[in-house]
């Protein structure tokens, strides 16, 4: 079965580039999607289509995808981005969840 | 804006079933799906299946196919998740949430406040 697979923690220093990543077979095939969810409230897109902001999400978030990774990029990481995030894609009959990147930001 | 507000928590007992309501508002109902998602605790996001605003077409995941239903009242603007057969595994933050673009597998650009079903005896 399809799998996505996320380094479960990540850390960066404030100011600096956080980088999390997304492994599945193909995953540049298909559009990926990132999602930020602080302690006890509901997830947040801050990426669909590899790379497309929504709106009020801050332009330090970017996404790329390629070959059999995504790739979301926080530059100049701010205590406020401290958080858990899932990739997340689908194909043609369900949507997939990577399990999950805890960022510190210390 | 465009808003889902999901019923309160339940507590039920293995073996019950539970039926959670999402009311959205702020957007035209009729032309985007809406999915659940469900987060046990400290656990990661796992997506349940997806109905359409407009005429209640439905798609399941494999892993709640027989045991969960999903409907949708246009009258209403609301949806809703029954799952039958509740085991303790199923403890978890229910999410309501919308699909991007109006289609049935995309990205979720709006999310409910969550729905907390607890199962214990």
């Amino acid at each position: 079965s399809y799998e996505l697979t996320q380094p479960p923690s990540v850390s960066v220093s404030p100011g600096q580039t956080a980088i999390i990543t997304c492994s599945g077979d193909k995953l540049g095939d298909k559009y990926a999607s990132w999602y930020q969810q602080k302690p006890r409230q509901s997830p947040v897109l801050v990426i669909y289509q590899d790379s497309r902001r929504p709106s009020g999400i801050p332009e330090r978030f970017s996404g790329s995808n390629s070959g059999n990774t995504a790739t979301l990029t926080i530059s100049g990481t701010q205590a406020m981005d401290e958080a858990d995030y899932y990739c997340q894609a689908w194909d043609s009959s369900r949507v997939l969840f990577g399990g999950g990147t805890q960022l510190t930001v210390l | 804006q465009v808003q889902l507000v999901q019923s309160g928590a339940e507590v039920k007992t293995p073996g019950a079933s539970v039926k959670v309501s999402c009311k959205a508002s702020g957007y035209i109902f009729t032309n985007y799906y809406l999915s659940w998602v469900r987060q046990a605790p400290g656990q990661g996001l796992e997506w349940m299946g997806v109905v359409y605003g407009n005429g209640g077409r439905t798609t399941y995941a494999e892993e709640f196919q027989g045991r969960v239903t999903m409907t949708s009242d246009t009258s209403t603007s609301t949806v809703y998740m029954d799952l039958s057969s509740l085991k303790s595994e199923d403890t978890a933050m229910y999410y309501c949430v919308r699909v991007l673009g109006g289609r049935p597998l995309d990205s979720f650009d709006v999310w409910g406040q969550g729905t907390m079903v607890t199962v214990s005896s």
